[in-house]
């Protein structure tokens, strides 16, 4: 069974810094990595797809993927109160649209 | 664009008894897969339908059966629920094997 592996967390950071959220996979033949964030109580909302090894921005989130040591990362600039959730690393494996996630890594952002 | 859309979003039910859970996808996406989430387990993929085909199906007994029509909405049935089966489930829609977007979820109580 292919695996993608986070800390749990929780993660605490304070208002304003970067949050830092890692992710490892065991699956080489992965291409696509996905970064959704889960509110309690709620489903998942992607927050950013990244393909190709490097760095991917959108706003206060950078994605970053190193295919070689099988890690996927989320920066979270100036973390806000609202930015506290389970954030759920996923990538593609094992057939047609099959999403493998990770744990979920709990931040909490304090004021 | 509408999301995707789940129905019911809260159900309550005894073991023994099955349960059918629908989910539209947002328009035009052909692709529809389905997750089970719980505490314990996580996020796991259960199985994909795309143009009325299950393409791929996950590690579950065979209790947990679905479906897709021809205007693209899904259901997903539970025969003979057990206690366990108690989670939130979700529907993701795609357009093809890229990027999922997740209804709001149902939330399944077996009592």
């Amino acid at each position: 069974q292919k695996e993608v592996e986070q800390n749990s967390g929780p993660l605490s950071v304070p208002e304003g810094a970067i949050a830092s959220l890692n992710c490892t996979y065991s699956d080489r033949g992965s291409q696509s990595f996905f970064w959704y964030r889960q509110y309690s109580g709620k489903s998942p909302e992607l927050i950013m797809s990244i393909y190709s090894n490097g760095d991917k921005e959108d706003g206060r989130f950078t994605a970053q993927l190193n295919k070689a040591s099988q890690y996927v990362s989320l920066l979270i600039r100036d973390s806000q109160p609202s930015d506290s959730a389970t954030y759920l690393c996923a990538s593609f494996s094992g057939g047609y649209n099959k999403l493998i996630f990770g744990a979920g890594t709990r931040l909490a952002v304090h004021p | 664009k509408a999301g995707v859309t789940q129905t019911p979003r809260y159900l309550i039910k005894t073991r023994g008894q099955q349960v059918t859970l629908s989910c539209s996808p947002i328009s035009g996406h052909r692709s529809v897969s389905w997750y089970q989430q719980t505490p314990g387990q996580g996020l796991q993929f259960l199985f994909e339908y795309f143009s009325e085909t299950q393409r791929n199906k996950g590690n579950f007994p065979g209790r947990f059966s679905g479906r897709q029509f021809s205007n693209s909405r899904s259901e997903m049935n539970v025969s003979t629920l057990e206690l366990g089966d108690s989670a939130l489930y979700l529907c993701a829609s795609s357009l093809a094997q890229d990027t999922q977007y997740f209804g709001p979820g149902t939330r399944l109580t077996v009592l």
